[in-house]
């Protein structure tokens, strides 16, 4: 069974300071990784993902991930936080053998002005 | 496109009664997903359909929820009769099959409350 966690329920950064979003995941192949992210009363929007290829994924809004296989994490990343970041945002992994996504349950990050 | 179609936006309904939950997905992709989103269990998949076929409906909660998927532009999904605990956001989600990995693309969402 495929699994992710996401270990913080919030994170809180200054404006202006990198962020990072934690995930770890669990697949028995393969993993195809994803992050969205949820805005106040609205769906999920996708953000990036990371298929194969170069371990560092770039995204929508000057977002990153890095992939590391060694520690099975994909890990968000912004060098520079902006209090319109401010959201909730889920990490998502699928296997080859599936179609469907599984999601972590979520972060949420407050970026003070 | 005008993305992913969900309606209505808000129910309030009671107990007992039927729901129904529909979802337009974007034009042109053949797989269909609905979720429940609430705090207590956060995002769930519920079933999901490929070119109108159900695939996976193992995260149905009980017989009291159905979905269908008449055609490539529709889908409902329906609770019969309800109850206060399927009270949640309910999301459509559709998306194409990219080589190596498909992002869905979510709809707005249906706020559910069950008195």
């Amino acid at each position: 069974a495929q699994s992710v966690a996401q270990p913080e329920d919030q994170v809180n950064v200054a404006e202006g300071n990198p962020l990072t979003v934690k995930c770890t995941y669990s697949v028995s192949g393969n993993p195809y990784l994803f992050w969205y992210v949820q805005y106040p009363n609205r769906g999920l929007q996708f953000l990036l993902k990371y298929i194969t290829g170069d371990n560092l994924v770039k995204g929508s809004y000057g977002f990153e991930a890095e992939f590391n296989k060694s520690q099975t994490s994909f890990h968000l990343k912004k060098p520079s936080a902006l209090v319109s970041d401010s959201a909730l945002y889920f990490c998502a992994v699928r296997d080859t053998g599936r179609r469907a996504l599984t999601f972590g349950s979520g972060t949420r990050l407050q970026v003070q002005p | 496109d005008a993305g992913v179609i969900q309606s209505p936006r808000h129910e309030v309904t009671e107990m007992g009664q039927e729901v129904t939950l529909r979802c337009k997905p974007i034009s042109g992709h053949d797989y269909l997903f609905w979720y429940r989103q609430t705090m207590m269990r956060g995002l769930e998949l519920l079933i999901y359909f490929n070119n109108n076929v159900p695939i996976d409906d193992s995260g149905m909660p009980e017989d009291r929820f159905s979905a269908k998927m008449p055609n490539a532009s529709f889908s409902t999904l329906k609770i019969q009769p309800s109850e206060p605990r399927d009270s949640a956001v309910y999301f459509c989600a559709s998306s194409f099959p990219v080589a190596g990995g498909n992002e869905q693309f979510f709809g707005p969402g249906t706020r559910l409350t069950v008195l």
